[in-house]
């Protein structure tokens, strides 16, 4: 089975920082890597699928990238309402999560 | 508008079964491949079951294996989880989500989930 490891597990930052949060597969994935956001007592809501395309409506802001096992998801500037839990997946395995909380 | 809108969820004992509903709207949901992703209190995302667009064919997590059945009746827009042989652990909320097109397990629609307890 494929492991996913999402790191950080939670974070801090300030309004207008750049954020970036990693997910490492176990073994090679291609770019079949997908970045869910989930707010508190909400549904999760796809951003980014295939590692780098950006859903429909979602703000430039938000950005994935990397290929293989390593990839990346960066928010440029974060906003107020960017807090949030962020899953990384592939297929039927969800990272466990990356808590993201202003400072 | 798009919509998936679960029901069903609610207190089962040790052993029990529940049926859980996702209502669809809005699209054409014979041409989709359907999820369940279940959320223990406090826990991250676990993807339970998936059927494809014509009910012919699905697959599970292993912890639900045996246990957890998917569904759909594409007469009645709905996709079902029969859940039987609960346990403890079955304790989440329950989303289902609609796949993308196309897009291997890529979940562009969730429902607002509905909460399975189980306990004495």
């Amino acid at each position: 089975d494929i492991q996913m490891t999402q790191s950080p597990s939670s974070l801090s930052a300030s309004v207008g920082d750049r954020v970036t949060i990693t997910c490492q597969a176990s073994q090679d994935i291609s770019s079949y890597l997908n970045w869910y956001q989930q707010k508190p007592g909400k549904a999760p809501k796809i951003l980014i699928y295939d590692a780098s395309n950006l859903e429909t409506g979602v703000p430039s802001r938000f950005s994935g990238s990397g290929s293989g096992t390593s990839f990346t998801f960066t928010i440029s500037s974060l906003q107020p309402e960017d807090i949030a839990t962020y899953y990384c997946q592939q297929y039927d395995n969800f990272g466990q999560g990356t808590k993201l909380e202003i400072k | 508008e798009v919509q998936l809108v679960e029901s069903g969820g609610g207190l089962a004992q040790p052993g029990g079964s529940l049926r859980l509903s996702c209502a669809a709207s809005g699209f054409t949901f014979s041409s989709y491949w359907m999820h369940w992703v279940r959320q223990a209190p406090g826990k991250g995302l676990v993807w339970v079951s998936r059927i494809n667009s014509d009910g012919t064919s699905t697959s599970y997590a292993d912890s639900v294996k045996g246990r957890l059945t998917i569904s759909r009746d594409n007469a009645k827009n709905t996709l079902y989880l029969q859940m039987n042989s609960l346990r403890a652990e079955d304790t989440a909320v329950y989303y289902c989500a609609r796949e993308l097109p196309r897009y291997y397990y890529v979940m562009d629609v969730w429902g607002q989930g509905t909460t399975v307890t189980v306990s004495s």
